[in-house]
């Protein structure tokens, strides 16, 4: 069975910095990409950001790039995101979610919430 | 990358069908072959319901189809049942920098 779970979430300044992680388990993680999608208050999902089974290849949406880092390291089947710079439009629920063949999103952890407040 | 536009809310009767649309452009929607459609209740992980336009994964009730013509893609909710209440979203794998991208989200009620 697949599981992922995230953890890492917490209540942070503006201008301040917090990792997440998600653990996976239930299938070969090496072998897939993995994402970061997030829920701001009130509106819908939003992408962040992807990195290949390899982790050589990242992508990023426009409003993190350059503050947000997305890693992986496949020897302990976890998924990373440094969020550094952090705004108060960064505040949402983060789930991890595991990419099938590239394009959609077929496993989905059940978040870990991000307060961004002074 | 703008996110895809779906209705705010649509709402139904039990044993209803309700269809759900998810406009884009050429660049995502349109050109892509790989539309998909996720179920959210809140506080719970979200859940695959539709890959690549209309296959439906393993487990997901055949009440669920989705289709596409041109810019848009639809998901159609037949035989509506009071579990069904939930938010859905359509997701576009995109042709430009921005790989993925997401609809507004449609608050599905049942009556």
């Amino acid at each position: 069975e697949v599981q992922l779970l995230e953890s890492g979430g917490g209540l942070v300044q503006p201008g301040g910095s917090l990792r997440l992680s998600c653990a996976a388990s239930g299938f070969t993680f090496t072998n897939y990409a993995m994402s970061w999608v997030r829920q701001t208050p009130g509106k819908g999902l939003e992408w962040v950001s992807v990195i290949s089974g390899s982790g050589s290849r990242t992508y990023y949406a426009d409003s993190v790039k350059g503050r947000f880092t997305i890693s992986r390291d496949n020897s302990k089947n976890t998924l990373y995101l440094q969020m550094n710079s952090l705004r108060a439009d960064d505040t949402a629920v983060y789930y991890c979610a595991k990419v099938e063949w590239g394009y959609y999103f077929d496993y989905w952890g059940q978040g870990t919430v991000v307060t961004v407040s002074s | 990358q703008s996110a895809l536009t779906q209705p705010a809310s649509v709402s139904g009767s039990p044993g209803q069908s309700i269809t759900i649309s998810c406009t884009g452009t050429s660049s995502d929607v349109g050109g892509s072959k790989y539309v998909s459609w996720y179920q959210h209740h809140p506080g719970k992980a979200p859940k695959l319901l539709i890959s690549e336009v209309s296959n439906r994964p393993s487990g997901v009730s055949n009440r669920f189809s989705g289709s596409k013509s041109g810019n848009t893609a639809s998901l159609t909710i037949s035989g509506l049942l009071a579990e069904d209440e939930a938010e859905y979203y359509c997701s576009s794998y995109t042709s430009s920098s921005t790989p993925y991208v997401f609809g507004t989200g449609t608050k599905v009620t049942v009556l």
